[in-house]
């Protein structure tokens, strides 16, 4: 199976909030990040979270991570529809190599 | 602006040439790193490198593609004898020794006919 695992898609109305939710496999992943990717970009990070962590809060992000299950959340309040983009949720247990999933494109109506 | 630089952006080529990517890392960051995108798909780890050192290699990194970073700060990326399943874009990433937060250049989008 897949390392890291996210739902293919989200639309939400602006000015909701969004959940953009990640599993991931690898229980010795100590650092969990968030990639946000728009058409023709690379990828830019937004944040990310130690596996020490539960909740990390940053501005209008809210990263939750539930190491028992090994899941992770992205929430994004006030959504805006600037934040449409592709959401990639990857893992890593140091400097080595990022684990990918396969990305949740958001989409934003007005 | 002194993000991660990759060069060229767009690059078609006719399936069996030989192709060379160029990464430059943003100027303090000793690690780094290159990822091939396909679409529809996350980033898939190819290939690391701390300082000039390459230090892990992907199976996905087949004898064909081979990557130098000589002297530990832009690095190369060759593929020889492409095939069509080598389009994709290939990204580089660069990262600073006390920290894991990898950054991301724009990529190089590969185009095998």
């Amino acid at each position: 199976g897949e390392d890291v695992e996210q739902s293919l898609f989200l639309s939400v109305r602006e000015g909701d909030s969004s959940v953009i939710n990640c599993t991931y496999t690898d229980s010795s992943s100590t650092y969990l990040y968030w990639y946000k990717q728009e058409p023709g970009a690379g990828l830019q990070l937004l944040t990310y979270i130690f596996s020490n962590m539960d909740m990390k809060q940053d501005q209008r992000l809210t990263v939750l991570l539930n190491k028992k299950d090994k899941h992770l959340s992205l929430r994004i309040a006030d959504t805006q529809t600037g934040d449409s983009a592709i959401y990639f949720c990857a893992v890593t247990r140091g400097d080595n190599d990022m684990r990918f999933g396969a990305g949740t494109r958001l989409t934003v109506k007005p | 602006d002194t993000g991660v630089s990759q060069n060229p952006r767009h690059k078609i080529t006719k399936r069996g040439q030989n192709v060379t990517f160029r990464c430059d890392p943003i100027s303090e960051h000793n690690r780094l790193y290159w990822y091939r995108q396909t679409l529809g798909q996350g980033p898939e780890f190819l290939t690391y490198f701390q300082n000039e050192a390459q230090l892990e290699k992907s199976r996905l990194l087949s004898d064909r593609f081979s990557a130098e970073r000589p002297k530990g700060s832009f690095s190369t990326l060759e593929i020889q004898r492409t095939e069509q399943g080598d389009s994709a874009m290939y990204l580089c990433a660069s990262a600073r020794g006390d920290r894991n937060e990898q950054f991301f250049g724009p990529g190089t989008r590969l185009t095998v006919l």
